[in-house]
């Protein structure tokens, strides 16, 4: 299996732009979070769903942010409008269900930077 | 007081010698422990997880569980240079709904010496 896929690498862009950055989670996993990381603030958890449906998105920041999940193999991380405060590496994981057991797998990430 | 507390380091050890990862949380009902390593610039990796009291040992690692004190540890031995990276613990509340997910510790840099 390819793992989880997510693009682009890397993203810059200005501030005011609209961001999207997409996962393609592994085949039959039915769990998808996404991730903020920074220096200040470590991993963080935005949101997740389980078979394509949000079940916490307490995490995501403010309005700004919003994701989706059309089907099982696709999901968006939208930011719109971007701040340079949003810079951050993004990353999306996926794990088979919600059991305490499964494991989460992560993707290589984006590197958002916001100028 | 975080839900997941790791010293942040950095930690040093000398080639060879056992390096020790700990990390403690605050939720008691929580069922689930995981190690994860990350090298600067990539992503977390899965390297040992937990679910019951006691050791848990995998090649070099060893992973150790006190649900009673609340706290899980990770010790590596004969480290290597290629060991040096950030170890994140991470903890599963396992709880319904919301608290059905990881929570993570902000890391401990590690750093082995030739």
């Amino acid at each position: 299996d390819a793992g989880v896929i997510q693009s682009p690498r890397h993203e810059v862009t200005e501030m005011g732009q609209e961001v999207t950055l997409r996962c393609k989670p592994i085949s039959g996993h039915n769990s998808l979070f996404w991730y903020r990381q920074t220096m200040m603030r470590g991993l963080e958890l935005l949101i997740y769903f389980n078979n394509n449906v949000p079940i916490d998105d307490s995490g995501m920041p403010e309005d700004r942010f919003s994701a989706k999940m059309p089907n099982a193999s696709f999901s968006t991380l939208k930011i719109q409008p971007s701040e340079p405060r949003d810079s951050a590496v993004y990353f999306c994981a996926s794990t088979p269900g919600l059991g305490t057991k499964n494991i989460q797998y992560f993707g290589a990430g984006t590197r958002l930077s916001v100028l | 007081q975080k839900e997941v507390e790791q010293n942040s380091g950095p930690l040093s050890v000398p080639e060879g010698a056992i390096a020790s990862l700990n990390c403690t949380y605050s939720d008691r009902g929580s069922q689930s422990f995981f190690w994860y390593r990350q090298y600067s610039g990539k992503s977390p990796e899965l390297i040992m997880f937990i679910y019951s009291n006691g050791d848990k040992e995998d090649g070099r690692f060893t992973a150790q569980l006190n649900k009673a004190s609340q706290y899980v540890s990770l010790l590596i031995r004969d480290s290597q240079p290629s060991d040096s990276a950030t170890y994140l613990c991470a903890v599963n509340r396992g709880a319904s709904g919301s608290a059905r997910q990881l929570t993570f510790g902000s890391g401990t840099q590690l750093t082995v010496l030739p």
